[in-house]
């Protein structure tokens, strides 16, 4: 089972600040890595895949990196709305398997 | 509108009992999955199948079982073997899962309380 950790845990920014979270899997047998937002009472929503080293994505605001070597990916949120309040997941995959490992989650608050 | 609901959305159960939540998706996706989330972990894999009358273990299935007689079905039972069934139950399902990237599309969840 892959180990997955995400930083920080939770945070709390004020509206228009940017901010960035890490998550950090093991570099060996890298296959992709997926990027969730989850929202309070809604679905996990799909941000993100990514499988080559040095991938960037973008999405609006959201922006991802991917390291394969050093086995991270940052996200980036420019100017921080409140409506990006929401807890921010990261699933790897390796190729041992097709099944997902999800971090536990940043927890972002953006305050107005 | 194309989906995945899940019923109910809170279920209050009473020791011992077995209970089944409902997963269905009207998306024509092959697989399907169930997680599990506690506080301060990440969702935890129970089940999975990638087609109809066939599923797998995931990490964490002792207590509890799953059938796949429909492709857009995919219910899950807790049973009374399940040493801490009190959790947020959340079910997803993809495309295909052959060693693929699909992205996994979640439904609203179902909360599980065991009184």
């Amino acid at each position: 089972i892959l180990n997955v950790e995400q930083s920080p845990q939770s945070l709390h920014v004020q509206e228009g600040d940017s901010t960035n979270f890490t998550c950090s899997f093991p570099s060996s047998n890298f296959y992709a890595l997926h990027w969730y937002r989850w929202e309070t009472a809604k679905s996990p929503e799909a941000l993100f895949v990514m499988t080559l080293n040095g991938d960037e994505k973008k999405k609006g605001r959201i922006s991802a990196t991917l390291n394969t070597k050093e086995g991270y990916s940052y996200l980036y949120i420019k100017g921080s709305q409140p409506e990006d309040s929401a807890t921010y997941l990261c699933a790897p995959q390796d190729n041992y398997g097709q099944n997902f490992v999800f971090g536990p989650g940043t927890r972002l608050s953006v305050l107005p | 509108d194309g989906g995945i609901t899940q019923s109910p959305k809170y279920l209050f159960r009473k020791e011992g009992q077995n209970v089944t939540l409902s997963c269905e998706q009207n998306l024509n996706h092959d697989a399907m999955y169930w997680y599990r989330q506690d506080p301060g972990q990440g969702l935890r894999l129970i089940y999975y199948s990638q087609i109809v009358n066939d599923f797998q273990k995931g990490d964490i299935a002792e207590g509890y079982s799953v059938s796949r007689e429909k492709k857009e079905s995919f219910p899950l039972t807790v049973t009374s073997a399940q040493k801490n069934p009190t959790a947020f139950y959340l079910c997803a399902s993809s495309i295909d899962n052959g060693g693929s990237t699909d992205t996994q599309y979640f439904g609203p969840g179902t909360r599980l309380t065991v009184l």
